[in-house]
């Protein structure tokens, strides 16, 4: 059960903006729109930021924003704050037994 | 409002079965389309898909653990239970349960997780 490869950590200014990358095969984000974003921070439950590649829950700032492209999702957050410092990991669904499968993770540090 | 919470001990030894339990609110889990999920979270690592369990009772399991995962419901009760069998020390982790919605593949929810601990 391969994990979704994502940099280790990526480091931004305050009103920069940061792109996290999460690559597949052609299995899972590559086959799908099904790709699902999650922020995390230390001792608390992940929170879903974006589903379906780019689509926003309610509540969650216009600030974070996904896309896709063959087998590479992307999160960008804009005009980064103090708050976006967190661990975050991609989703996708994956056509075999394995069903679903998350990134390896990315930590945001906000310089 | 969905609600999730996560139950079961703090602390197990190896070779013995962990049973979890995920209490859920807000939702039915015999709505069309729904799912309750199992992921786990090592201290320090990534977070792990383990199972998931559909409305209509349909189960998935990952792959690597499925011998040792057994996924069920209560739907009058509001519950998933989860059971892992011959647990060893590198199945310590946060456990967390999460909802799947009817509308699309993902986990909209989670419960706070429990940490579990392998020790003899």
């Amino acid at each position: 059960q391969s994990a979704l490869t994502q940099p280790a950590s990526v480091s931004g200014s305050p009103g920069q903006s940061i792109t996290i990358s999460c690559t597949g095969t052609s299995s899972d984000i590559g086959g799908y729109n099904y790709v699902s974003w999650y922020q995390q921070h230390p001792g608390k439950a992940p929170k879903l930021m974006i589903y379906d590649v780019s689509n926003r829950p309610s509540g969650v700032s216009n600030r974070f924003s996904g896309s896709k492209s063959g087998n590479t999702a992307s999160l960008t957050i804009s005009g980064l704050q103090a708050e976006d410092e967190a661990d975050y990991y991609c989703n996708s669904y994956r056509s075999s037994s394995t069903l679903s499968v998350f990134g390896t993770g990315t930590k945001v540090t906000v310089l | 409002q969905i609600s999730l919470k996560e139950s079961g001990p703090t602390l197990v030894k190896p070779t013995q079965t962990l049973t979890l339990t995920c209490t859920f609110s807000g939702f039915s889990l015999s709505t069309n389309g729904v799912g309750v999920g199992w992921i786990r979270q090592p201290p320090g690592k990534a977070l792990e898909w383990l199972a998931l369990i559909y409305w209509d009772d349909d189960k998935r399991y990952s792959p690597s653990l499925k011998n040792r995962l057994t996924i069920t419901k209560d739907t009058s009760k509001n519950q998933v239970v989860l059971t892992m069998t011959n647990m060893d020390p590198v199945d310590t982790a946060t456990y967390y349960c999460a909802h799947r919605p009817r509308t699309t593949v993902t986990f909209d929810s989670w419960g706070q997780g429990t940490l579990v601990t392998v020790s003899s």
